[in-house]
Order: structure tokens, then C-alpha cells, then sequence
């Protein structure tokens, strides 16, 4: 257990709507990220951040915002939902340390659909 | 451009028997990291394993195994004697020391039936 959180853990939006989702880590790692997980996509990463507003984007990062403005949050806001944003939204957290500093556990993931 | 190959999407088994799950991965990176994840029915990422590039030895968990061959640059993971409890979507993923994100596989969808 890596101490992570994700809040909530379910929900549902209406298109057009703003949805905000949170990630909470209790061990003061630095590097957090957010994932969307599609059926024939594996995982995909949306936006990651290095710490306290430090962020960058990933591969699919259209349509979304990250903020972190304490060590512990990383959120993700959905600026307009749309359908195609529907999907399970994981965050993961950077372990290890030295060589071995690379992204390994996962939060339990945020359904979230858009009707 | 990093790249990881899950071809059996499916695989059914009958429990006790063992099974292996491939996985063939693409990358410049001459460092880089491998992982394995678990993903019971009820949605959770659980993980299983990270090895480092330098480092081919195989790795043996209890029921499980991982067989890391650099020159087919594959990272097979086997289960022995699987039970019901191992039905999942497994997924590989790669991370190479220039990037910044894990590249997930596809996943393989494991059915241990009784």
C-alpha cells in the first residue's frame, strides 16, 4: 500500500460539465501522475507533475488540466466533459529510490462516465 | 518511440496448470525499466514486479516467475500451478530512462477456471 487515494471513486457527469478528480498520496513522493485506462489502450498518461506546480503533459492530454498545489494533491479537472472522456482514471506514484526512481504504484481508480 | 506487445489478448486455463503470459517490448533506451501489474476484477492496479535492464536474472515469487531475455527483448511472466485467484488482466509496461511515463501493453486477460 503506497498510500494513495482517489476521490471519487465513482461518477457520473453530464457533457459540458467540469469534473475535478483528486489523488492523495500520505508519503511525500514527488512525482505523481494520472492515467486513463480504455478498453484496447492499456494505460495512457494524461498529465504528470514533479512536484509542487511543477506539471507536464503526457500523451493524451487534451481536454484535461492538472493542478498541484501541495506535495500530497495532484488533481485532475476535466474542463468540459465530453463521452469520449469516459474511462477509469488511475494515479500513480514515483517509488524507489536512485536508479530505481520510477513510477510504480497505483491509486484503486476513478470510474467516470459522461452522459 | 517505446513499444510493449501483449499478443495473447485471452488465455483460459484449467486450474493447476501453469501458464505464461508474453511480452515483447521495443526501445532506444539502452537503461530501462520492465514491470508486470495485476488487474483483479474489482479494478485495482496491483504490482507485481520492476527490473532494470542490467540486470537478466530471472526472478522467481512463490507461483511466479519472470524469464527477462534482452536479446528477443521479451519479459515473460509465468504462473505455476495457477488457481482461480490469479484470473486477471495482467499488463506489462516499460519505462526507459529518457521518458517520463510507464508504456502499458494491451494487457492479457487470464481465466483460471476450476
Amino acid at each position: 500500500d503506497a498510500g494513495i487515494t482517489q476521490s471519487p471513486r465513482h461518477k457520473v457527469t453530464e457533457t459540458g460539465t467540469p469534473v475535478t478528480l483528486r489523488c492523495h498520496q500520505t508519503e511525500n513522493h514527488r512525482y505523481m501522475y494520472w492515467y486513463r485506462q480504455d478498453p484496447g489502450h492499456g494505460l495512457r498518461l494524461i498529465h504528470y507533475s514533479y512536484g509542487v506546480k511543477d506539471t507536464d503533459k503526457g500523451e493524451v492530454s487534451d481536454g484535461y488540466s492538472v493542478s498541484r498545489s501541495k506535495t500530497e494533491d495532484f488533481l485532475l479537472t476535466l474542463e468540459s466533459a465530453t463521452s469520449s472522456q469516459t474511462s477509469v482514471y488511475f494515479c500513480a506514484i514515483r517509488s524507489g529510490t536512485g536508479f530505481m526512481n520510477t513510477e510504480a504504484f497505483f491509486g484503486q481508480g476513478t470510474r467516470l462516465t459522461v452522459v | 518511440a517505446q513499444k510493449v506487445t501483449q499478443a495473447q489478448t485471452e488465455i483460459s486455463v484449467v486450474e493447476k496448470e501453469d501458464v505464461t503470459l508474453d511480452c515483447v517490448y521495443e526501445t532506444r533506451d539502452t537503461t530501462y525499466y520492465l514491470f508486470w501489474y495485476k488487474q483483479p476484477p474489482s479494478g485495482e492496479l496491483v504490482f507485481l514486479i520492476r527490473r532494470n535492464s542490467f540486470d537478466e536474472q530471472n526472478e522467481i515469487s512463490g507461483r511466479y516467475s519472470w524469464n527477462f531475455q534482452k536479446s528477443t527483448s521479451s519479459f515473460n511472466f509465468t504462473i505455476t500451478a495457477s488457481q482461480v485467484v490469479d484470473s486477471a488482466v495482467y499488463f506489462c509496461a516499460l519505462k526507459g530512462s529518457s521518458g517520463s511515463r510507464l508504456t502499458f501493453g494491451e494487457g492479457t486477460q487470464l481465466t483460471v477456471n476450476p
